[in-house]
């Protein structure tokens, strides 16, 4: 069974400039999550979706960054336009819906680094 | 406010030593904790997980973690450490919907041949 897959691995783009990160999760995971962490502090939740739907976007930093999950299948998490801030390793996670002791599988991350 | 605390950044041990790992946690209800590793060039993988029951837990590649709710503590261990755990690894609890989980900011772990 595939495990969740994000897409690109690394990212380096100049300020100002937009980025697309993809996440396609395990199948059948309809609980979605993105998570990032900026160099040398914690893994910080952005936000999760339950299938097509935002669950919860209190982490999400500020307007430049847009999540959507359209079918309830993959994500893609936009961020436009990048700042240097913004650079970090930004991870998706997903889990099952209706199982309460079950834990998230994370994907590799995606490494953006803006210049 | 939920947190996780994970005081060492840096841990050095030799190859054989035995290991622990301390994490502490701020939560008001019933906590469900994680242990994941990072090791260099991959994701995040689960190492065990404490939802309730025995407070001793083992999880995958010889590693196990006890829950001390006294303490607030859900520190991981391992007997003897193989230069292979080499990796960051990384204390949670879940804090919201689904699996929302609270991150500690990891501790690095070099193994010493």
């Amino acid at each position: 069974e595939a495990g969740v897959t994000q897409f690109p691995s690394h990212s380096v783009i100049e300020k100002g400039q937009t980025v697309t990160l993809r996440c396609d999760p395990i199948s059948g995971h309809d609980n979605l999550y993105w998570y990032r962490r900026v160099m040398g502090k914690e893994i910080k939740f952005l936000l999760h979706f339950v299938k097509e739907s935002k669950q919860d976007e209190s982490g999400m930093p500020n307007n430049r960054f847009l999540a959507e999950r359209t079918g309830g299948t993959y994500s893609t998490l936009k961020v436009q336009p990048a700042e240097l801030e913004d650079s970090g390793v930004y991870f998706c996670a997903s889990s099952l819906l209706q199982v309460p002791n079950t834990e998230a599988f994370f994907g590799q991350g995606t490494r953006l680094t803006v210049v | 406010a939920q947190s996780v605390t994970q005081p060492d950044i840096h841990i050095t041990v030799s190859e054989g030593a035995s290991l622990e790992l301390r994490c502490n946690y701020s939560y008001g209800a019933t906590p469900y904790l994680f242990w994941y590793v990072q090791s260099p060039g991959q994701g995040l993988q689960l190492l065990l997980k404490y939802f309730s029951g025995d407070t001793l837990v083992q999880g995958i590649k010889g590693f196990e973690a006890e829950f001390k709710r006294s303490q607030s503590s859900f520190n991981l261990r391992k007997p003897s450490v193989h230069w292979s755990d080499a990796a960051e690894y990384f204390c949670a609890v879940r804090t919201g919907g689904g699996n929302k989980l609270t991150f500690g900011t990891g501790t690095q772990l070099k193994v010493e041949l």
